[in-house]
């Protein structure tokens, strides 16, 4: 199966950009999800079919494709951005399964 | 307001069984594929399985193939996973999610989320 590679952990200065990467051969096929996970929390969608947001997601998140990478970023993170991020897309095998991207731990500073 | 509420999980011997159970409400569980996705302690999220909203269909990750059954009965909104000759590297949280675009659509879209119920397997 395919693979999703993720940076460990970024960090950014309250209310600056912040970019999370996601890399990965399947990504020329699909987009990337994005999901929020908070310490003891589930995750939360946050980005979808490349750019779009749920409802109740504020709009300082954003999404975008090229190649084999989707990028999450963050413009103007507050605190409570603090959070793994998960991408997520499909494999690409034919064997109609889900990959998980291997997280991002964001630090706001 | 859309709810998935997980339980059944818990202590297990290795080589045992337990059924996993999510409850939904505040939407029509007939009208979505749906799925399992964990987290062992400490690590990334890994997808487990989904079913079709029929359960016609479901798809596994190869670790648990031939090991787990994902299921559902619609009429009691309710979606079942069934763990079988358990592993410690099973030790995990086990969330359901509504499965927005199912094994056939174009991104993944996983929109609602159980809080998790946590699965060890150790004797």
């Amino acid at each position: 199966s395919s693979e999703l590679t993720q940076d460990p952990a970024v960090s950014v200065a309250l209310g600056q950009t912040v970019r999370i990467t996601c890399q990965g051969d399947n990504l020329r096929s699909y987009y990337a999800s994005w999901y929020q996970q908070k310490p003891g929390q589930a995750p939360v969608l946050v980005i979808y079919d490349k750019d779009k947001r749920p409802s109740g997601i504020p709009d300082r998140f954003s999404g975008s494709s090229s190649g084999t990478t989707g990028t999450l970023t963050i413009t103007g993170a507050q605190a409570e951005d603090e959070a793994d991020y998960y991408c997520c897309s499909r494999d690409t095998s034919g064997n109609q399964i889900y990959v998980f991207g291997t997280g991002t731990k964001v630090t706001v500073l | 307001e859309v709810q998935l509420v997980e339980s059944g999980g818990g202590l297990v011997q290795p080589g045992g069984s337990l059924r996993l159970s999510c409850t939904a409400s505040g939407f029509t569980l007939n009208s979505h594929w749906m799925t399992w996705v964990r987290q062992a302690p400490g690590k990334g999220l890994e997808w487990v399985a989904n079913i079709k909203q029929d359960g016609s269909e479901s798809f596994y990750v190869d670790s648990v193939k031939g090991r787990f059954t994902i299921s559902r009965d619609n009429a009691k909104n309710s979606l079942y996973l069934r763990m079988n000759s358990l592993r410690a590297e099973d030790t995990a949280v086990y969330y359901c999610a509504r499965d927005i675009n199912g094994a056939y659509g174009d991104d993944v879209r996983l929109d609602y989320w159980g809080q998790g119920t946590l699965v060890t397997v150790s004797s």
